[in-house]
């Protein structure tokens, strides 16, 4: 079965610092990635995804995730944070012939400090 | 705006009670998701549909039950619910019709709290 682990429960960043969010997962078929961002009070809304192809893939609001499939990786990535970005992020995994059943990690707050 | 709509937002109810939360969607989507949030879990999925009358159980499923009469409605009971059930529900969409390699898209969420 899969897994996912983000192990950084809350990351504090000073404003316009770079950012990244650690996703590791495990599985024993290949796999679709994805990012989601929830805001408070919010559901989760889609940040970027990795279905095939570019091992980096990029959002509109500045953010991007490589897959590394040696080291089972999808960190998240922001060269200079904003006020704004301060969520939790969710890391995602669906398995190749999974029937949609998606596994997340247990989340990352980031905390954007002024 | 992905049509999903999650009633009712916010519930409290005492320990043993039935309770029931509903999925609406607009968007004639096959798959169809229960979600519940708990700090240090992230998202867990209790429930999923694929279809009318078609369901299976998530990792949590143990005291929850599904329905799915009607492709826009899914339906989350709670036979007789514990405080361990306190949490945000979540549903969830996906796009996908065949494949797996579709993002969902999620309502607002009900916090559901139980005495």
């Amino acid at each position: 079965a899969q897994s996912v682990t983000q192990l950084d429960s809350q990351v504090p960043v000073f404003e316009e610092a770079p950012v990244e969010l650690r996703c590791n997962y495990s599985s024993s078929v290949s796999v679709y990635l994805f990012w989601y961002v929830q805001y408070p009070n919010q559901g989760l809304q889609l940040l970027l995804k990795y279905l095939s192809g570019s091992t980096l893939v990029e959002s509109i609001n500045g953010f991007e995730a490589e897959f590394n499939k040696s080291q089972t990786s999808f960190h998240l990535r922001k060269p200079s944070v904003h006020i704004s970005d301060t969520a939790e992020y969710f890391c995602a995994v669906i398995e190749k012939g999974g029937y949609q059943k998606v596994t997340f990690g247990t989340g990352t707050k980031l905390q954007v400090i002024p | 705006d992905a049509g999903i709509t999650q009633s009712p937002r916010h519930k409290v109810t005492e320990t043993g009670t039935p309770v029931t939360l509903r999925c609406h969607q607009t968007e004639n989507h096959r798959y169809m998701y229960w979600y519940r949030q708990d700090p240090g879990h992230g998202l867990r999925l209790i429930h999923y549909s694929y279809g009318v009358k078609d369901t299976d159980k998530g990792e949590v499923s143990d005291g929850y039950s599904v329905s799915r009469s009607k492709t826009e409605d899914f339906l989350l009971t709670l036979e007789s619910a514990t405080s361990s059930q306190t949490s945000v529900y979540f549903c969830a969409i996906s796009e996908s019709r065949t494949g797996d390699n579709s993002p969902l898209h999620f309502g607002n969420g009900t916090r559901l709290t139980v005495t």
